[in-house]
């Protein structure tokens, strides 16, 4: 069974810097792009930033372009977000997502975590 | 950036009622288009992707349509279960978007 556990949200100060990690177990890692979306509490989702499986590719919204680094490392099975500068706006549930096809990248999201909230705040 | 416009914001509908849920792009996305379905307390669940094949395990009650600018997805004959919000993404240009989402409600 796939499975995606995200850890590392909590409270920051506006400027502060968090990382956040997705683990991910039940099928094998290094061949899915991944991704990591969030959502504002109430409301909809907005995709935050996406990585192929070589880690050689990366993307990111504007909104974080310059600010959030996505990351991987195949050999611990595991997804990274470190997000800086961090901004009240960034308050949010952030879930990691599995590309739903093997060697190669959709962009469609077929298995999530079940999210770690980020709180920017002073 | 392609801005997913989705209607209505809020559907109501009886159980075993027919739900016609809408989602426009701002630009051509083709078929590169998917929905999904998110209950509250919930992470999304992949329901069609390129904009009308159901992904693995989704009940054939839904069913997705459309290309280029336009598409719908349709609930067939709406269960208790599907009561939740669903959300449209567009793959076709960097970067991803969501549509805004449609609530649907028991009447």
């Amino acid at each position: 069974e796939v499975q995606l556990v995200e850890s590392g949200g909590g409270l920051v100060q506006p400027g502060g810097s968090l990382r956040l990690s997705c683990a991910a177990s039940g099928f094998t890692f290094s061949p899915f792009a991944m991704t990591w979306v969030r959502q504002a509490p109430g409301k909809g989702l907005e995709w935050v930033s996406a990585i192929v499986g070589s880690s050689r590719t990366t993307y990111y919204a504007d909104s974080v372009k310059g600010r959030f680094t996505i990351s991987r490392d195949n050999s611990k099975n595991t997804l990274y977000l470190q997000m800086n500068s961090l901004r009240a706006e960034d308050t949010a549930l952030y879930y990691c997502a599995k590309d739903r096809i093997y060697w190669g990248s959709s962009w469609q999201f077929d298995s999530w975590g079940q999210g770690t909230l980020v709180t920017v705040s002073s | 950036e392609i801005v997913m416009t989705q209607s209505p914001g809020t559907l109501s509908v009886s159980p075993g009622e027919r739900a016609t849920l809408s989602c426009r792009a701002s630009q051509s996305v083709s078929n590169n288009l998917a929905w999904y379905q998110q209950k509250p307390g919930q992470a999304p669940r992949l329901l069609i992707y390129d904009a009308s094949t159901r992904a693995t395990g989704i009940p054939a009650r839904f069913s997705g349509s459309g290309s280029g600018t336009d598409f719908t997805l349709t609930i067939s004959s709406l269960q208790s279960e599907d009561f939740a919000v669903y959300y449209c993404q567009q793959y076709n240009n960097w970067p991803l978007t969501f549509g805004g989402g449609t609530k649907v409600e028991i009447k």
